[in-house]
This record gives structure tokens, sequence and C-alpha cells, in this order.
């Protein structure tokens, strides 16, 4: 597609349910990034996918967040028993890296979870 | 491990008026710097980057960054703001694993 899209963009959901939010990145882009938002702070890195796969998910805060990339394109981030803590927006990137990270990154719009 | 400083996390200036914000960075390898804007609303949009060459690179919207590598500094600036330059900006640095590490952003409020 021209960019990269997120779904839903605004979700709110009740403490204790599981949520999933989609990444569907710019079609040819082989790295994915998902970071998350939270009010008046900075980007805080959660997963990186090279293709299908995930060289680096340092920054997922516990076992409750699962990521995965099917096809070499869209991407699922699953937040298991969601906390209040989980409210953010979360943010998915996409770029055309082969080699390193010169390229930058083309972010999507987000989406906002509130969990209430 | 790579770190970002964004040295004010809230920049007021009247319209017309020139800014700089800035950014310290630190990392034991290679870098690449970026700044990204964020308007309201909106999603992160790339600004400018410094990969190599040239230490001053020139953006989007008139904006341009100088990176200066014996102060881990790349400072963006830009003479002459307008109303809709308000945003928040993001300074980043990426190595060559592709991972980029961002700063806790600066709030411009450009004023009439």
């Amino acid at each position: 597609g021209a960019g990269v899209s997120q779904s839903p963009s605004n979700k709110v959901t009740e403490k204790g349910k599981d949520v999933e939010l989609r990444c569907d990145p710019i079609s040819g882009h082989t790295a994915l990034y998902w970071y998350r938002q939270s009010l008046g702070q900075g980007l805080e890195f959660l997963i990186y996918f090279q293709g299908n796969s995930a060289p680096d998910k340092s920054g997922l805060p516990s076992d409750r967040f699962s990521a995965e990339r099917t096809g070499g394109s869209v991407s699922t981030l699953t937040i298991q028993r969601t906390q209040q803590e989980d409210s953010a927006v979360y943010l998915c990137a996409s770029s055309e890296e082969r080699t390193g990270g010169a390229y930058g990154y083309t972010f999507g719009s987000g989406t906002r979870l509130t969990v209430v | 491990a790579q770190s970002v400083t964004q040295l004010d996390s809230q920049v007021p200036v009247f319209e017309e008026a020139p800014v700089e914000l800035r950014c310290n960075y630190s990392s034991s390898v290679s870098v690449y710097l970026f700044w990204y804007v964020q308007y309201p609303n909106q999603g992160l949009q790339l600004l400018l980057k410094y990969l190599s060459g040239s230490t001053l690179v020139k953006g989007i919207n008139g904006f341009e960054a100088e990176f200066n590598k014996s102060q881990t500094s790349f400072h963006l600036r830009k003479p002459s703001v307008h109303i809709s330059d308000t945003a928040e900006y993001f300074c980043a640095v990426t190595t060559n694993a592709g991972k980029s590490t961002f700063g806790d952003g600066t709030t411009l409020t450009v004023k009439p």
C-alpha cells in the first residue's frame, strides 16, 4: 500500500481482556518495528522483524506481549490479560532496510489503546 | 547500547523567530542520526537524516541539522518558524542493526 496502515485506530478494552493490533507495512519493506508511546513520553521499542523472523524482541515488557509476522507482510501484536499500564499508543513502522538502518522509518498513525 | 537526550522538553517561540532543538546522543558504535516530526493527531514523519559526508543536512519544511561528532550532538534548527511548525520533534539514532533509539521528544509551540 501507499503507507503503513494500522488497525484499529482506537481500542478501548476492559482490564483482563486480550487485544490484537494489526500493522500492514509498505509493500516490499522487509523490516517492521513496533514501538509504544505513552502519554508525554518518548518511543519505547518493543520488537523488530526482518522478514518473518524477530531478531530482536528485547523490548516486549512481559510474556503477556507477543507478536508475529506472516508472509513478510502483515504483523499482529497481541496483548493478553491487558492491564491499565498497557494503555498507550502503539506505533508500527516499516523500513526499506537491506543492510542497516540508513533508510529511516515510515510510521503508521498508531493504535490508541485504552484499558479501563 | 545507544541513548538519546533531548535537552528541552518544551520550546515556546514566536512566529518568524529562529529555533534550535537540541539533541545529544551516546553510542559505542557508529550511528545514523534522524529527526522525526509528529504533528497533532498524526503519525511520525521523517524530517531529515545524517548518514555520512557533509555535517550539515537539510530536510523538509526549511529545517536543517548539524552533526557534531566531538560533541555527539545533532541539533535541529530553523531560521524562521511558522505557526504550522507547532509539533513534537523526536531525535533518533540507529545502528547497522536497524533498531532506532528515540529521545523523549521536544514540543515546539509557535505563538503568533
